[in-house]
């Protein structure tokens, strides 16, 4: 079973990017799409956006369109998610999330889930 | 955008109870309809897809139905393991569109 190991907790000020990573364990990483999901403290879940497992495709949330860049290293062991011109408001829990088999996959339903990454903007 | 509300918002149960959490879109999703399950501090885990499809390794307790626009979680016999948050999440429309969450207490 793959598991999704992030990066650790970030401090960041208004203005700056962060950039946080996710690798696989147990299982190629290149083998699945990778999505992102954050979590603002007492809020709903959000989906930032998504890079397929060619790596040659990304979607994103109109949410965080213009301000989010998902990209896999050229192993394909790491996916990365950065997210620029942070404000107040993106404090949060980011996660890493894959569809691991096909039955998920047909309905984007998340069944791995990296440990999370808090970020803090102040 | 797809709009996904969750009632209730929080509810109170004992251990045996059997409770029901219901999940309305704002449209049309067919079966596009996944539950979670989450505690503090840790990442949401996959309970049901598909609208009525237990993810393995979920208990039998879980069981989801419903198309399109209204379902519901139901939890038969309820374990002191199973006070947590629940979320829906749509992907019908987009990729994920997640309900507010449904706290479950004691």
């Amino acid at each position: 079973q793959v598991q999704l190991v992030q990066s650790g907790a970030e401090v960041q000020k208004p203005g700056a990017s962060v950039k946080v990573s996710c690798k696989a364990s147990g299982h190629a990483l290149s083998d699945y799409a990778m999505h992102w999901v954050r979590q603002a403290p007492g809020q709903r879940l959000e989906w930032m956006g998504w890079i397929n497992a060619d790596s040659d495709k990304t979607k994103y949330s109109e949410k965080f369109q213009a301000r989010v860049t998902i990209t896999r290293d050229t192993s394909a062991t790491t996916v990365y998610m950065e997210l620029n011109s942070l404000t107040y408001e993106d404090t949060a829990m980011y996660f890493c999330a894959i569809n691991s088999s096909p039955a998920t996959a047909t309905v984007y339903a998340f069944d791995v889930w990296g440990q999370g990454t808090m970020l803090t903007v102040s | 955008d797809i709009q996904m509300t969750q009632s209730p918002s929080s509810l109170s149960a004992s251990v045996g109870d059997r409770v029901t959490i219901t999940c309305r879109a704002s449209q049309f999703i067919s079966t596009y309809l996944n539950w979670y399950q989450q505690k503090p501090g840790i990442a949401p885990k996959l309970l049901i897809y598909g609208a009525s499809t237990l993810q393995s390794g979920v208990p039998s307790r879980f069981s989801g139905s419903g198309s399109g626009t209204d379902f519901t979680l139901t939890i038969t016999s309820l374990q002191p393991e199973d006070f947590a948050t629940y979320y829906c999440q749509q992907s019908y429309i987009t990729i994920g569109t997640f309900g507010q969450g449904t706290k479950l207490e004691i």
